[in-house]
């Protein structure tokens, strides 16, 4: 069935980028979601990319998509302590609901 | 701002005891969800609106139900709360169903059950 798998840890220093991948099995999967998740809140739309592009850049945030690989990774450069929280990946095609993957919880020191 | 309301943002409820959480928006969205988000987990689907369509995951308890009286508002009511079942629940809309339009979160609700 399918599937979305990622890290469930990443530390950083405050100013270096951050990297979180996220591998999915779903070939029909239309968009790739990013949300983020703060401390006791909902989950928050980051980003999102088509399955028909490669890349797509928003200020600080980076998405790259290997469809081939079904690989997805969100890359924040210049990371804040702001950023610490709680990184979900997420696969979407018509007539089905996301599917989630487990977070990737991102802990930036300073 | 357009936004996702959920209310309260924690409740307690003692075993056994009916509860019921309440979602509401102001994005005029066809699509209410309802997820259960436990500890260190994914959110896991629980039903959905479309419009009047009430549409059940297959593996959501008896036990959860839901009510949509008008587009802005939706409820979940947890007719026998069990222990299992202390969560964060998170209502979202959309404007379409399926995964090609993201969804909107408000900031859940933290149920205790004790």
């Amino acid at each position: 069935g399918e599937d979305v798998e990622q890290s469930l840890f990443l530390s950083v220093r405050e100013g270096d980028s951050s990297v979180i991948n996220c591998t999915y099995t779903d070939s029909s999967s239309t968009y790739l979601y990013w949300y983020k998740q703060e401390p006791g809140a909902g989950l928050q739309l980051l980003t999102y990319i088509f399955s028909n592009m490669d890349m797509k850049q928003d200020q600080r945030l980076t998405v790259l998509l290997n469809k081939k690989d079904k690989h997805l990774s969100l890359r924040i450069a210049d990371t804040q302590t702001g950023d610490s929280a709680i990184y979900f990946c997420a696969e979407g095609q018509a007539g089905t609901a996301l599917i989630f993957g487990k977070g990737t919880t991102l802990s930036v020191s300073s | 701002d357009a936004m996702v309301i959920q209310n309260p943002r924690y409740q307690v409820t003692q075993f056994g005891k009916p509860v019921t959480l309440s979602c509401s928006q102001t994005l005029n969205h066809n699509v209410m969800y309802w997820y259960q988000q436990k500890s260190s987990q994914a959110p896991k689907l629980l039903f959905h609106y479309y419009d009047k369509d009430f549409n059940n995951e297959a593996d959501t308890p008896d036990n959860f139900q839901s009510r949509r009286p008008n587009t802005s508002f939706c409820f979940l009511d947890i007719r026998s709360p069990g222990l299992g079942d202390a969560a964060m629940y998170l209502c979202a809309t959309s404007r379409g169903t399926g995964g090609i339009t993201p969804l909107h979160f408000g900031n859940g609700t933290r149920l205790t059950v004790t």
